[in-house]
């Protein structure tokens, strides 16, 4: 069954440090697409990331980074040098190669990002 | 503008008073889709969309139809709410599936900003 864990629910930071989120998925298809939300207090979900299961190539854009580990499920988002604007509840989503184009959401991790 | 858009934004209602949100993109994508978030069960898909005149359930599609006339709408009808269906509700749209090529910019759908919606 297709699942999406994202274990860590809330997490605080004080501006400037690291923070990584985690993200850990399960399916059984082979062929499979992984996303990156990100949802402000505003409550809009806009996209920042999608990576398929054949490209572990990780990824980096400016202070965002992701790591992709088909070895262990993992989908992992880190942001550098963290700043206020950064608080936001994250989501990390999946999708399979034959469900029609069906997010599977992770709950969430609530960021905060604190002056 | 690239957008999804969604209207209204926020509605309050009464049980039973049937009522539609409206979806609608400017970017040609193939595929739409409505979700609703809700606290502590996350974001769930009610329906979606492949194509003009294509549409599927999704995993909590109970209480809602859908219809695809034209390419760039994708009305949620709620035809008697109820208090359950209170929710804030998301509608997406995607290029959708290209079969065969790797690598290519389909899938991540991009969300309209939401309408919350309250049924007393």
């Amino acid at each position: 069954a297709q699942k999406v864990t994202q274990a860590q629910t809330e997490i605080s930071v004080v501006e400037k440090e690291d923070v990584t989120l985690d993200c850990v998925y399960e399916t059984r298809d082979t062929t499979y697409y992984l996303f990156w939300y990100k949802q402000p207090p505003s409550g809009e979900l806009v996209f920042l990331i999608r990576r398929n299961s054949f490209d572990e190539q990780n990824e980096i854009s400016g202070r965002y980074s992701w790591n992709f580990q088909k070895s262990t499920s993992s989908f992992n988002f880190t942001i550098t040098a963290s700043q206020v604007v950064d608080s936001a509840v994250y989501f990390c989503a999946l999708s399979e190669g034959n469900q029609g184009g069906k997010l599977i959401f992770g709950q969430g991790t609530e960021l905060s990002v604190k002056p | 503008e690239a957008q999804v858009t969604q209207n209204p934004r926020y509605l309050i209602t009464v049980t039973g008073k049937k009522l539609t949100v409206t979806c609608s993109q400017n970017m040609n994508h193939e595929y739409m889709s409505w979700y609703r978030q809700d606290p502590g069960l996350g974001l769930r898909q009610i329906y979606y969309s492949m194509n003009v005149e294509v549409t599927d359930k999704g995993d909590v599609p109970e209480g809602y139809k859908v219809s695809r006339k034209e390419k760039r709408n994708f009305p949620l009808i709620l035809e008697s709410p109820s208090p359950n269906q209170t929710s804030l509700y998301f509608c997406a749209s995607s290029l959708g599936e290209s079969p065969g090529k790797t690598g290519s910019r389909t899938r991540e759908q991009y969300f309209g900003p939401g309408t919350r919606l309250t049924v007393t």
